[in-house]
């Protein structure tokens, strides 16, 4: 089955840890998107990577660093420097113009 | 700055009456849009997308309505089922980028 996979779907970390979500993909699409979800709030863009190799900065891209060495995987970071990680991660790649998205990775921070 | 607003939080409608969710955008430059749907703790799913060279795009029970002159785009559910319960979100597109941008979403109640 084509898709995007994230792992893990809830993720636990103490204050002042770095922590790595996973997004795979194999639909062969060459653009990946990471957005942050939170309560009441829309769909914010962190960094999205149009081709391997190459990302940009979204419209809230502080504390967070991604890697785009292989076209199936785009990881995303979250550093201790991010003020308020507590919410829900959804990656995302784009097809010819829609976007399919992952099932979300829901992190909380303590 | 809010380039794509969805102004109604919330929206209750019996089943088998239509459902319309609201969309309202500010850049011109805005060329494709997509309405998604999504269920909670889930990512969001594709539902219809409109070009702005076009003012109607159907697919079976949805149906989106584009007004460029309004800057106005609109989702209709007919009829709307219990199923259709669910938080959704447009979005828009600029020609030539990859950047999407998202409205914060109506959550729409299909009453049995």
């Amino acid at each position: 089955d084509g898709g995007i996979t994230q792992s893990p779907k809830y993720l636990f970390r103490k204050e002042g840890q770095n922590v790595t979500l996973s997004c795979e993909q194999n639909l062969n699409h060459d653009a990946m998107y990471w957005y942050r979800q939170d309560p009441g709030q829309g769909l914010r863009l962190i960094y999205y990577s149009q081709i391997v190799n190459d990302f940009q900065k979204g419209d809230i891209a502080e504390g967070y660093s991604v890697s785009r060495e292989k076209k199936e995987s785009f990881p995303l970071t979250v550093t201790s420097a991010q003020k308020n990680p507590t919410a829900f991660y959804l990656c995302a790649s784009k097809g010819i113009y829609e976007q399919y998205f992952g099932p979300g990775t829901r992190l909380t921070v303590t | 700055d809010q380039q794509v607003k969805q102004n109604s939080p919330s929206l209750s409608v019996q089943e088998g009456r239509i459902s319309i969710l609201n969309c309202d955008y500010t850049n011109s430059m805005f060329d494709y849009f997509l309405w998604y749907k999504k269920y909670p703790a889930e990512g969001p799913t594709f539902l219809i997308s409109i070009s702005s060279i076009k003012d109607k795009n159907e697919d079976g029970r949805f149906t989106v309505f584009l007004n460029k002159s309004a800057k106005h785009l609109s989702l209709h559910i007919v009829p709307s089922q219990p199923g259709d319960s669910a938080v959704y979100f447009c979005a828009a597109r600029s020609s030539g980028t990859y950047k999407y941008i998202f409205g914060t979403g109506t959550r729409l109640k299909v009453l049995a």
